[in-house]
């Protein structure tokens, strides 16, 4: 596609059920990153993807967080059993390994509200 | 560890210049980077610049970098209520996939 896409765009889920948020990257970026923006909060990383491995996960907050990446394309990201505090804007972004610049593209987010 | 620190809030005049500032710790970033981020938007690339540069000029836009301090600061010339948004810098180094954001800063431009 033309950009990255993300949804839902908006989700709001009870405590304790799980959701899923995927991403669509832009066609033929191979990199693939999870970001989280908390209210106030900068960028927190997530995870990392180049083609369908993970090779960095270690900003997983807890194992309640997975993520997968299928046909080197779209992602997805689950949060098992939901808590309050995982209330955020999801930010998925993308690269072109050969991009000289190394800019990200990012998609515009799922915000995420847990009742 | 890497950090990148940013102050949080600006207010400026329309028609004024916006002066947006950055440090950073890592010594070995090569490519520095000034997102903007408009409401219920992603974040979208502004500008970048190399670290080999002390400046970069991009129409309103001016970088400027000092390595030495590991200081990075964005103006914005004749600051317009359109640009009111919140501004992440960011830092990476040439062969890795980390990307180091700041708690970004957010700018508000008085009409």
């Amino acid at each position: 596609g033309a950009g990255v896409s993300q949804s839902p765009s908006n989700k709001v889920t009870e405590k304790g059920k799980d959701v899923e948020l995927r991403c669509d990257p832009i066609s033929g970026h191979t990199a693939l990153y999870w970001y989280r923006q908390s209210l106030g909060q900068g960028l927190e990383f997530l995870i990392y993807f180049q083609g369908n491995s993970a090779p960095d996960k270690s900003g997983l907050p807890s194992d309640r967080f997975s993520a997968e990446r299928t046909g080197g394309s779209v992602s997805t990201l689950t949060i098992q059993r939901t808590q309050q505090e995982d209330s955020a804007v999801y930010l998925c972004a993308s690269k072109h390994r050969g991009l000289n610049t190394g800019e990200l593209f990012f998609g515009e987010g799922s915000r995420l509200t847990v009742l | 560890g890497e950090d990148v620190e940013q102050s949080l809030f600006l207010s400026v005049r329309e028609g004024d210049s916006s002066v947006i500032n950055c440090t950073y710790t890592d010594s070995s970033s090569t490519y520095l980077y000034w997102y903007k981020q408009e409401p219920g938007a992603g974040l979208q690339l502004l500008t970048y610049i190399f670290s080999n540069m002390d400046m970069k000029q991009d129409q309103r836009l001016t970088v400027l970098l000092n390595k030495k301090d590991k200081h990075l600061s964005l103006r914005i010339a004749d600051t317009q209520t359109g640009d009111s948004a919140i501004y992440f810098c960011a830092e990476t180094t040439q062969g890795t996939y980390k990307y180091i954001f700041g708690t970004g800063t957010r700018l508000k431009v008085l009409a």
